[in-house]
């Protein structure tokens, strides 16, 4: 069965520093998103993306997330200049619209 | 926005009883309700959905209804086993494909 995959599985940065998150969503999906999930806590929408283009982002997301489909397979979460609180699971998902989303395994990151 | 709520937070069972977790929504325009398991540490999995246009669907000792009018939607486990303990979350999309999750209830089954 096709899967969402991501890497790195786990990302330690200093703080300020920059980060990208990778995903290679299921190949025949349209829609792409990243969720993020403090320890402990509820899945929370960053971003989804359609086309090419954001379709749809939370107060999250702010101007230091950026996400890009750079080539035909990945999808990326760049976040430009880290704080202590960016310190999550970040979580790539797919889907083929109004429907189904399907999660990768997560990327940890950790601030210090 | 969507704002989805959810409860109990916390729910523990006896090995084969039944538990049921209850979410409220607020967006009259969603449509579609996913419920997720998550385990510690892994990615949440899809285990049953429903479309708006329906009222329940079950799947095995899993089932889930749905009252649009009331804005509200259930998720059913049969006949528990301690393998079903993880944190289950349910969903409601927004925004046409954006989905918005509820807080989580973690459910223990005791053997």
């Amino acid at each position: 069965e096709p899967e969402v995959t991501q890497t790195p599985s786990h990302q330690v940065t200093q703080m300020g520093q920059e980060v990208i998150l990778r995903c290679v969503p299921i190949s025949n999906h349209l829609y792409f998103y990243w969720y993020r999930q403090i320890l402990g806590q509820k899945v929370e929408f960053l971003v989804s993306f359609y086309n090419n283009e954001i379709s749809e982002k939370s107060e999250i997301f702010d101007d230091q997330f950026s996400v890009e489909r750079p080539d035909g397979s990945n999808f990326t979460l760049k976040i430009r200049s880290t704080k202590l609180e960016d310190s999550a699971m970040y979580f790539c998902a797919s889907g083929q619209g109004q429907g189904p989303q399907h999660f990768g395994d997560g990327t940890r990151l950790s601030i210090l | 926005g969507e704002n989805v709520e959810q409860h109990p937070s916390t729910l523990s069972v006896q090995e084969g009883d039944s538990a049921v977790i209850k979410c409220t929504y607020s967006d009259s325009a969603s449509n579609y309700f996913p419920w997720y398991k998550q385990e510690l540490g892994k990615r949440p999995q899809l285990i049953i959905d429903i479309r708006s246009n329906v009222g329940e669907k079950k799947d095995q000792r899993i089932a889930v209804t749905l009252n649009k009018t009331a804005k509200h939607f259930s998720l059913h486990i049969t006949e528990t086993q301690p393998e079903d303990s993880a944190v289950y979350f349910c969903a409601a999309t927004y925004n046409n494909n954006d989905m918005r999750f509820g807080a989580g209830t973690r459910l223990t089954v005791k053997p």
